[in-house]
């Protein structure tokens, strides 16, 4: 019940395409979904979250989309990088109290030019 | 206002030893939680303080042990070493409240390596 399953383990995508990383989580106690990115030698970052309350959350060229009813979200890198080439981590918690987040086993992302 | 900062950065121990790791939280956040990072692996959660209080607890062995201080820093201590006690230890501090959607923030992380 306290897993999160992230897809795919790792990912290569060309310079100006979609990178879209995928998470399913089984506590439907859980409300808060934080993506986390990082990088070699470096503690996780938070780039985005969001809560249930909305089925999509845009902040730049990073998008979560959320699906209550599968239990499924994802995250979509628009116009891709190479500096955005890092290790992706989804994660889910409850939003209220001090909660453990729950992270998945992450996505090595390589964007090439 | 500063980030979250860890001590040290890099750690070599043999089995057997203890060891502390400690973490100064972001200005302004009163709980620290702690994770252990293998390598390949998403963070684990060890265990996490609030008002110097452990506030919740995961899967891990009492050997491992914290503290947090009236200045909301801590220290996670790690008695007995283990070959599989190698790993980056993360922590992260928050702001427990009602509009903080338990947003955590992380530090660097330790890399502990056990000979």
């Amino acid at each position: 019940q306290q897993q999160v399953k992230q897809s795919p383990q790792s990912l290569i995508v060309q310079k100006g395409g979609i990178s879209i990383i995928n998470c399913a989580y089984e506590n439907t106690a859980f409300d808060y979904f934080p993506w986390y990115q990082q990088f070699p030698g470096k503690g996780p970052a938070l780039l985005i979250a969001i809560r249930p309350d909305v089925s999509e959350k845009k902040e730049g060229r990073f998008t979560i989309s959320f699906n209550k009813s599968a239990k499924q979200f994802s995250l979509h890198i628009m116009d891709s990088q190479p500096g955005d080439s890092a290790t992706y981590f989804c994660a889910a918690s409850r939003s209220s109290g001090n909660t453990p987040l729950v992270f998945g086993k992450g996505t090595r992302l390589s964007v090439i030019a | 206002e500063t980030g979250v900062t860890q001590s040290p950065t890099h750690l070599i121990k043999t089995r057997g030893q203890q060891v502390t790791l400690r973490c100064s939280s972001q200005s302004g956040h009163n709980t620290v939680s702690w994770y252990q990072q293998a390598l390949g692996q998403g963070p684990q959660f060890i265990f996490q303080y609030y008002r110097e209080e452990e506030n919740g607890r995961g899967n891990f062995p009492p050997r491992f042990s914290g503290l947090q201080f009236p200045n909301y820093s801590s220290e996670l201590n790690v008695n007995a070493l283990e070959l599989d006690d190698s790993a980056l230890y993360l922590c992260a501090s928050s702001l427990a409240g009602a509009l903080s959607y338990n947003e955590q923030f992380f530090g660097p992380g330790t890399r502990l390596t056990v000979l």
